[in-house]
């Protein structure tokens, strides 16, 4: 199976801040890896695929980005509705795996 | 509008067998390139990826679970079931049904969830 090594675990941080979050695959996973953000009690919602495509509606201060096996998803000026859990997946191969998600709270 | 629905019981005794099923809406689980996954998240944890289904029947399962999984697809319902057996308490958690498109494709539609408590 694919290792998705996600950090960091948790993040504090304040409205306007830049942010980013990194996930490592044990494997190349190509650009097949996506971004998901969940708030308590809410199911996943789809940020970004295919490493760096901002869903249908997501605001352009989502981004994504990859070197080699490294991705990183940056928030460029946080808003209070970021304040969640950001979850990577690799979507390369079965079965499908998924980081083990960064806390974004507020600092 | 166009959603996934998890349906299943809230209790499970450890042992039994879980049956979950989830229900489209406003779209077909048997157009040509559409798959429905399942997932799961136990309290305060990850996410788990536990088995998908395509439109034309292929399945694939998680490693760590195919022993216990069996995932089904009933077009007249436009509905996909999804068994666990011999469950336990580490199976308690919030289980999800996921959309997948044609090809490589993320999650890009999510049931609520349905949580499961194991216990005796």
């Amino acid at each position: 199976d694919i290792q998705m090594t996600q950090s960091p675990s948790s993040l504090s941080a304040s409205v306007g801040d830049r942010v980013t979050i990194t996930c490592r695959a044990s494997q190349s996973v190509s650009s097949w890896l996506a971004w998901y953000q969940q708030r308590p009690g809410k199911a996943p919602k789809l940020l970004i695929y295919k490493t760096s495509t901002l869903e249908d509606g997501v605001p352009s201060r989502f981004s994504g980005t990859k070197s080699g096996t490294e991705f990183t998803l940056t928030i460029s000026s946080l808003q209070p509705d970021d304040f969640a859990t950001y979850y990577c997946q690799q979507y390369n191969s079965y079965p499908y795996t998924f980081g083990q998600g960064t806390k974004l709270d507020i600092k | 509008q166009v959603t996934l629905r998890e349906s299943g019981p809230a209790l499970v005794r450890p042992t039994q067998t879980l049956t979950l099923t989830c229900t489209a809406s406003e779209f077909s689980l048997s157009s040509r390139g559409m798959s429905v996954s399942w997932l799961r998240q136990p309290p305060g944890k990850a996410l788990e990826w536990l088995a998908r289904v395509d439109w034309d029947d292929d399945k694939f399962y998680s490693t760590s679970q195919r022993s216990r999984l069996t995932i089904s697809r009933d077009p007249s319902k436009n509905q996909v079931v999804l068994i666990m057996t011999n469950v336990d308490t580490v199976d308690t958690a919030t289980y999800y049904c996921a959309r997948t498109g044609p090809g490589l494709q993320p999650f890009d539609l999510w049931g609520q969830g349905t949580l499961v408590a194991v216990s005796s």
